[in-house]
């Protein structure tokens, strides 16, 4: 069974940061390129970033709010990914998701999704 | 950039059909796949539809996808409505590096 569980949010001032962790299990790891969704209270949902595996470059990819601020890091020893956000502000407050493909046919599906972990600048 | 677009809100009867579109901004629908979310309150999304029109298994056959290129839009058709696909409803797709998702569909089932 495919599991994605998200920790380390919480409350942080404007200007903080942050680190998400996402750990995984049930699925090749160290195979699969990972995202990062996010979801504003109330809002739609807004894709963050995503890292590819090592295999095809382990490069980073990330939504133009965030570039800049945001770092994206694997440790496939653990299968846990993360992200890293700094110079957090208001607009940065929302659940966010971790997701991968596993049966869509490319990587740019989002088949599996954790529970969240909520994220309030503030 | 790529911009999907959604209705904001569909209603309809239980046992009805409802279709929730979803239009892109430039370039072909047609060209990456489109993938659609379920969203309960409360909840985490969960995938209805993924390749278009393929559904995951425990997905009812209820839930179908199609793309029309004419319109350069996909579109997810909901049959039999029951009072629990009430939801909000994502389409995704990608703009060949960045993942892209519409606004949302409010679903009310009533």
């Amino acid at each position: 069974e495919v599991q994605l569980v998200e920790s380390g949010g919480g409350l942080v001032k404007p200007g903080g940061s942050l680190r998400l962790s996402c750990a995984a299990s049930g699925f090749s790891f160290s195979n699969a390129w990972m995202n990062w969704v996010r979801q504003a209270p109330g809002k739609g949902l807004e894709w963050v970033g995503r890292i590819k595996s090592k295999t095809d470059g382990g490069t980073t990819d990330y939504a133009t709010p965030v570039s800049g601020r945001a770092n994206i890091s694997r440790d496939d020893s653990n299968k846990t990914f993360y992200l890293q956000m700094n110079s957090l502000k208001t607009e940065d407050t929302a659940v966010y998701y971790c997701t991968t493909a596993h049966y869509s046919s490319s990587w740019y599906g989002n088949d599996y999704w954790g529970q969240g972990t909520l994220v309030t600048v503030s | 950039n790529f911009i999907l677009t959604q209705p904001h809100s569909v209603s309809e009867s239980p046992g009805k059909t409802v279709i929730i579109s979803c239009t892109g901004s430039s370039g072909s629908i047609a060209s990456n796949y489109v993938q659609w979310y379920q969203q309960r309150p409360g909840s985490a999304p969960t995938t209805v539809i993924y390749d278009d029109n393929r559904r995951p298994s425990g997905v009812p056959d209820r839930f179908s996808g199609s793309i029309d290129s004419s319109s350069n839009s996909a579109s997810l058709t909901i049959s039999g409505l029951k009072t629990e696909d009430e939801a909000d409803y994502y389409c995704q797709s990608y703009d060949g590096t960045n993942h892209v998702f519409g606004g949302g569909t409010k679903l009310t089932v009533l």
